[in-house]
């Protein structure tokens, strides 16, 4: 499964919309970009993923690049609840069976 | 659905003693998988099971055992409880290892001191 890099932190005003990048140069065509979250150490919660095309839910878009090498996750209108880690994880059809968790970037949603 | 729930919530141990770390699903689902996460770091898979009797190891499996009996229950177990075990487990559960979702349980919080 290819590797992710995100950055360690970022910052967001409450109501503004929250951008969280993700390389994932390596990534190969069969495999999918997963976003997760962790709030406050309880357990990841699946936000949303995505193959080729951009997707949107309830929770929030995820935007991936022509080439797969990078997307970026979007929380619209980012809430103090929003506040948490989130990890970017590629994984593909085949391969290992969990998903690789890194340290993934601390969203701090200031009021 | 209860979802994926998580028995104890904390314990502290110490040196040598053993325990069950327990979870259950609700949700009928074949893969259930045991991650650690130690303070600032990622999950690491411990072990995992595709269904009632079928386990194996994942990234960091030593000092533990697990057992599937059951297609709700998947309990880990620490032998001889050792600091390095000291860290937030969590216990999570999928249809299938193509399920795009794994539904995780709230952690216990454990400490050997």
């Amino acid at each position: 499964d290819a590797k992710t890099t995100q950055p360690p932190s970022m910052d967001c005003a409450e109501g503004r919309a929250a951008n969280l990048p993700c390389n994932h140069s390596t990534i190969s065509g069969n495999e999918y970009v997963y976003w997760y979250r962790q709030i406050h150490s309880q357990g990841p919660q699946y936000i949303i993923h995505g193959l080729k095309n951009n997707e949107t839910n309830e929770m929030a878009s995820l935007i991936i690049t022509e080439d797969r090498k990078s997307s970026t996750l979007i929380l619209p209108h980012a809430t103090l609840r929003d506040t948490a880690v989130y990890y970017c994880i590629v994984r593909g059809e085949t391969g290992a069976n969990n998903l690789f968790f890194g340290t993934g970037t601390r969203l701090t949603v200031i009021p | 659905n209860a979802g994926v729930t998580q028995t104890p919530k904390f314990r502290i141990l110490k040196i040598g003693q053993s325990m069950t770390l327990q979870c259950t699903q609700d949700m009928n689902h074949n893969y259930m998988y045991w991650y650690r996460q130690d303070p600032g770091m990622g999950l690491k898979l411990i072990y995992y099971s595709v269904g009632a009797g079928i386990t194996d190891k994942g990234e960091v499996p030593n000092g533990y055992n697990v057992s599937r009996s059951t297609t709700e229950d998947f309990p880990l177990r620490l032998e001889l409880a050792a600091p390095s075990q000291t860290s937030v487990y969590f216990c999570a559960s999928s249809y299938s290892r193509e399920a795009y979702e794994q539904y995780f349980g709230p952690g216990t919080r454990l400490t050997v001191t």
